[in-house]
C-alpha cells in the first residue's frame, strides 16, 4: 500500500471548513483513498473514500486531485465533536481475510476551537 | 445507524483468568473483526470473521480464540489473560463484497487491564 504523509495537527474554528491534506505521491491506479476518525477513547469511524472522482457524503467531501498524489478531507462546518484525529489510508481492494485488516498511521489531530 | 456494541467499556481481570469480550453488530453484516490498539503500535488485528462458524486468523491471534456461533455476535476469548494483553480492544463489522469490507464501522472499545 502506498505511503501516506498528513500534518501532525491543524485546528479550525468553529461553524468553519477544515480542510485535511494527505499526500500520497506513490499511489497506484487500483489504490483507494479512505478516510477515518477516531475521537478520543472511542472506536474509529469510516468517514469516506474514493478512487479518482470526488466524493461527498453525509459527513464529508473527499477532493482527490487530477494525478491522485494528494488529496483533501472537507468537514463543511466543523463542529467542537469534529475534534479527533483523521487518519487517510490508501488501499488496494482484495478480496479475502487479512487483506480487510485496517491499519492507520499517526494521521492528523485536528482541533476545533470555539 | 450501524450499530456495533461491545459488552463493557472497561475491564479489570487478574492474571490467569478467562476473559470473554462480546460484540453484537445489527446491520446484518457478514464480516466481523477484532483488533487491538496500543499506542505507538497502533490497530492489529487479531481475528477476523466471513460468516457464522467461520473465523481466520489475524496478525496476532496467540492467545486468544473467537466464536461465531450467530451472524451478529463474535466474540473474543483470552484463555489465560496475561498482563502483556492489557490494551484496549475494538469490534468492527462490514458488509461483504471487496470494496465494501474496508468500511469497517467499529465499536467503542474495551479497555481492557490485566493485572
Amino acid at each position: 500500500d502506498a505511503k501516506t504523509t498528513q500534518p501532525t495537527s491543524m485546528d479550525c474554528a468553529e461553524g468553519r471548513a477544515a480542510n485535511l491534506p494527505c499526500n500520497h505521491s506513490t499511489i497506484s491506479g487500483n489504490e483507494y483513498v479512505y478516510w477515518y476518525r477516531q475521537i478520543h477513547s472511542q472506536g474509529p469511524q469510516y468517514i469516506i473514500h474514493g478512487l479518482k472522482n470526488n466524493e461527498t457524503n453525509e459527513m464529508a467531501s473527499l477532493i482527490i486531485t487530477e494525478d491522485r498524489k494528494s488529496s483533501t478531507l472537507i468537514l463543511p462546518h466543523a463542529t467542537l465533536r469534529d475534534t479527533a484525529v483523521y487518519y487517510c489510508i490508501v488501499r488496494v481492494q482484495k478480496s479475502g481475510g487479512s487483506n480487510y485488516k485496517l491499519t492507520f498511521g499517526k494521521g492528523t489531530l485536528l482541533t476545533v476551537n470555539p | 445507524d450501524v450499530k456495533v456494541t461491545q459488552s463493557s467499556r472497561y475491564l479489570v481481570k487478574r492474571t490467569g483468568e478467562k476473559v470473554f469480550l462480546e460484540c453484537v453488530q445489527d446491520m446484518d453484516h457478514e464480516n466481523m473483526f477484532w483488533y487491538r490498539q496500543d499506542p505507538g503500535l497502533g490497530l492489529r488485528l487479531i481475528y477476523f470473521s466471513y460468516d457464522v462458524k467461520m473465523k481466520e486468523k489475524g496478525d496476532i491471534p496467540e492467545g486468544y480464540s473467537v466464536s461465531r456461533e450467530k451472524k451478529e455476535r463474535f466474540s473474543l476469548i483470552l484463555e489465560s489473560a496475561s498482563t502483556n494483553q492489557t490494551s484496549m480492544y475494538l469490534c468492527a463489522s462490514s458488509p461483504k463484497g471487496t470494496g465494501s469490507s474496508y468500511e469497517q464501522y467499529f465499536g467503542p472499545g474495551t479497555r481492557l487491564t490485566v493485572t
